[in-house]
């Protein structure tokens, strides 16, 4: 059984139509989520950090929730430069370091 | 800002031979991870030090070893190249526990 499931796998907005992504997660106990950006042909871009339930953090058109089962990934009025895959990883407390990642989402922004 | 740096973006080799992945980082931290990128399958932890010659193995080690001699570089050797480790190949550092991970942009590895 995967510890982080994202979903949707995939998703098509249009410009400026809200939408959230999901990543579900089994561990038993939380040092921290993140939530990372992938471009085509590039490593993972950091984008957040989440501790805690109840934690939200903001980035322009994004926003990062935590519970003690999920995170989301607000993106409001999106802007086809936003089209990219999202990464969420989860690190276990005494995991010495280690992220475990989901499959990521692949986000496609139309004009 | 952090920067993770991969020597090749690029790399074909053959069945058999030995390869070598370098990975230099600029920030002085402390861990460093290896972690194989494939579609459908996501990122996989190859292999992590998190001092000067020590190291762990991570989900997929077998056909790896690494080599960290010194604090700002991380490498990764395949013992002898097969078409099964064709992929992505992606480094990164982090400053500790619950700290981000930082990554570089990754090799794209051909095994002919």
């Amino acid at each position: 059984e995967d510890q982080v499931t994202q979903s949707p796998e995939a998703l098509r907005l249009q410009e400026g139509e809200s939408s959230s992504l999901n990543c579900s997660y089994t561990v038993s106990g939380l040092r921290g989520l993140f939530w990372y950006r992938q471009d085509p042909g590039k490593g993972p871009e950091f984008l957040f950090t989440l501790y805690s339930a109840g934690e939200e953090k903001e980035k322009e058109r994004l926003k990062a929730t935590l519970t003690k089962k999920e995170s989301f990934l607000h993106i409001t009025a999106p802007k086809p430069e936003d089209s990219a895959t999202y990464l969420c990883a989860v690190q276990e407390t005494g995991a010495n370091s280690k992220l475990t990642f989901g499959k990521g989402i692949t986000l496609s922004v139309r004009p | 800002d952090v920067k993770v740096t991969q020597s090749s973006r690029y790399l074909v080799k053959r069945t058999g031979e030995k390869v070598f992945l370098e990975c230099v980082q600029d920030m002085d931290h402390e861990n460093m991870f290896w972690y194989r990128q494939d579609p459908g399958l996501g990122l996989r932890l190859i292999y992590f030090s998190y001092d000067v010659k020590m190291k762990e193995k991570g989900d997929i080690p077998e056909g790896y070893s690494v080599s960290r001699e010194k604090k700002e570089r991380f490498s990764l050797i395949l013992e002898s190249a097969s078409t099964n480790q064709t992929s992505m190949y992606l480094c990164a550092s982090s400053l500790g526990q619950g700290r981000s991970q930082h990554f570089g942009d990754g090799t794209r590895l051909s095994i002919l």
